[in-house]
């Protein structure tokens, strides 16, 4: 059963950089057939899409974050990774990670539970 | 940027009621639409891929249709699990924006 599990500092200072992990178990990152995606939701609002990428670290970024927004991944570990720059409290959210079907335009099949990351000084 | 907007953004209904919850995208987008499920506190699920492919493991009750800019999810007979926040996503364009969200509440 594939699980995925976000980890990272639960508050970032403004101006800073936010830096989440995502580690997968249950399956291999290199399997060819997913995307690995992050997405988050601020509190109590809806749900916002922030890009996703491929094992061979191929990106896809959401136009209106892509100045700020930088995915890595780590073969060796299982796990994907997630930088955002510039933090300011609109920031604030909690962040999930999802696993992305290459299958056209399908939708993220398995996610992690979410981690709360707040922005504050 | 393609925008998704979801209708209602609240609905009160009643145990075996059937329910639709409608997404209208600004441009077409094709059968590019997923729905999706969240239970307050968790993480969303997925329910029904590009507009009408039900996700392995998820009830027969829930549905998908539509084509183009206007889209509906069904619950064919509301349970008392169902009770829940709903959004779809369009994966037209790299922007994949989930529209605002429907919460389906207890009569």
């Amino acid at each position: 059963q594939v699980q995925l599990q976000e980890s990272g500092p639960g508050l970032v200072k403004p101006s800073q950089t936010l830096s989440l992990t995502c580690s997968v178990t249950g399956a291999s990152i290199t399997n060819g057939g997913f995307y690995w995606g992050w997405i988050r939701q601020h509190p109590g609002k809806g749900l916002e899409w922030l890009g996703y990428i491929y094992f061979t670290g191929s990106t896809h970024y959401n136009p209106s974050l892509t100045s700020r927004v930088l995915m890595s991944v780590d073969t060796s570990k299982n796990q994907f990774s997630l930088k955002l720059s510039s933090v300011t409290a609109a920031d604030t959210a909690v962040y999930y990670c999802a696993r992305v079907p290459r299958l056209s335009g399908y939708g993220l099949d398995v996610w992690g539970q979410g981690t709360t990351v707040g922005v504050s000084s | 940027d393609i925008q998704v907007t979801q209708s209602p953004s609240f609905l009160s209904a009643s145990v075996g009621d059937r329910v639709s919850i409608t997404c209208r995208a600004n441009q077409t987008i094709s059968i590019y639409l997923n729905w999706y499920q969240q239970i307050s506190g968790r993480a969303p699920s997925l329910l029904i891929n590009v507009a009408s492919s039900l996700q392995s493991g998820v009830p027969s009750r829930f549905s998908g249709s539509g084509s183009g800019t206007d889209f509906t999810l069904t619950i064919s007979s509301l349970q008392p699990e169902d009770f829940a926040t709903y959004y779809c996503q369009q994966t037209y364009d790299m922007s994949r924006t989930f529209g605002g969200g429907t919460k389906v509440e207890i009569k």
